[in-house]
């Protein structure tokens, strides 16, 4: 099956700093990638579509200037918490379809865990 | 946009007993439905999927129907082990969206 990758799978850091996490389809292409958060003991919630070339389309109550995503290849997605503080300590995890006719399965990455001093 | 509702929360059968949860969707148009299985600490593994064209799929120990009228799926754990112990999640989408997924089922399997 098609491989995604993320990148790091654990990271500490302090409040105010930034963090990016890295999401590559490793032997496809991904025209779209999905990213999840998830908070301890509760469901994969639906942050954003990153679409390769242009803008993402966050979801309700997710803010586009607090998470930045950049898809500047058909490879690679990104995700960086700017001014990160303890209230976005929590399980990212990045998805994407193959390109062209879509199938319906997506590929979910490992997963970044964030931990917020 | 789609809503997926799972039930039960929580499961707990003994070594050998079926287990089964339960989705509803509310999007008519989604066509695709996975299951998936979440260990502590990692991302979700996709145990099996079924397309709205069928309504039915088994491998091995595993099975998931769909009944497209009353738009609900489920899945089904037979001669259940221990090692089956973990978090499930039920998802839906049609194609260009994201997945949607359930709140999730806590299975355990005592032996």
């Amino acid at each position: 099956g098609a491989v995604v990758s993320q990148h790091p799978s654990r990271v500490i850091c302090k409040s105010g700093t930034s963090v990016k996490i890295e999401c590559r389809s490793l032997d496809f292409q991904a025209t779209t990638m999905f990213w999840y958060r998830q908070f301890p003991k509760q469901s994969l919630m639906l942050m954003a579509t990153s679409n390769e070339g242009s803008k993402a389309t966050y979801e309700q109550g997710v803010e586009k200037d607090k998470f930045l995503i950049n898809h500047a290849s058909l490879t690679l997605s990104t995700l960086t918490v700017t001014s990160a503080h303890p209230e976005d300590s929590s399980f990212y995890i990045c998805s994407a379809g193959r390109g062209g006719a879509d199938t319906g399965e997506l590929f979910f990455g490992e997963g970044s865990r964030l931990t917020v001093l | 946009g789609e809503n997926v509702e799972q039930h039960p929360s929580t499961l707990s059968v003994q070594e050998g007993d079926s287990a089964v949860i339960k989705c509803t969707y509310s999007d008519s148009a989604s066509n695709y439905f996975p299951w998936y299985k979440q260990e502590l600490g990692k991302g979700p593994q996709l145990i099996i999927d079924i397309r709205s064209n069928v309504g039915e799929k088994k491998d091995q120990r595993i099975a998931v129907t769909l009944n497209k009228t009353a738009k609900h799926f489920s899945l089904h754990i037979t001669e259940t082990q221990p090692e089956d112990s973990a978090v499930y999640f039920c998802a839906a989408r049609r194609a260009g969206t994201a997945l949607i997924f359930g709140k999730g089922t806590t299975l355990s399997v005592s032996s």
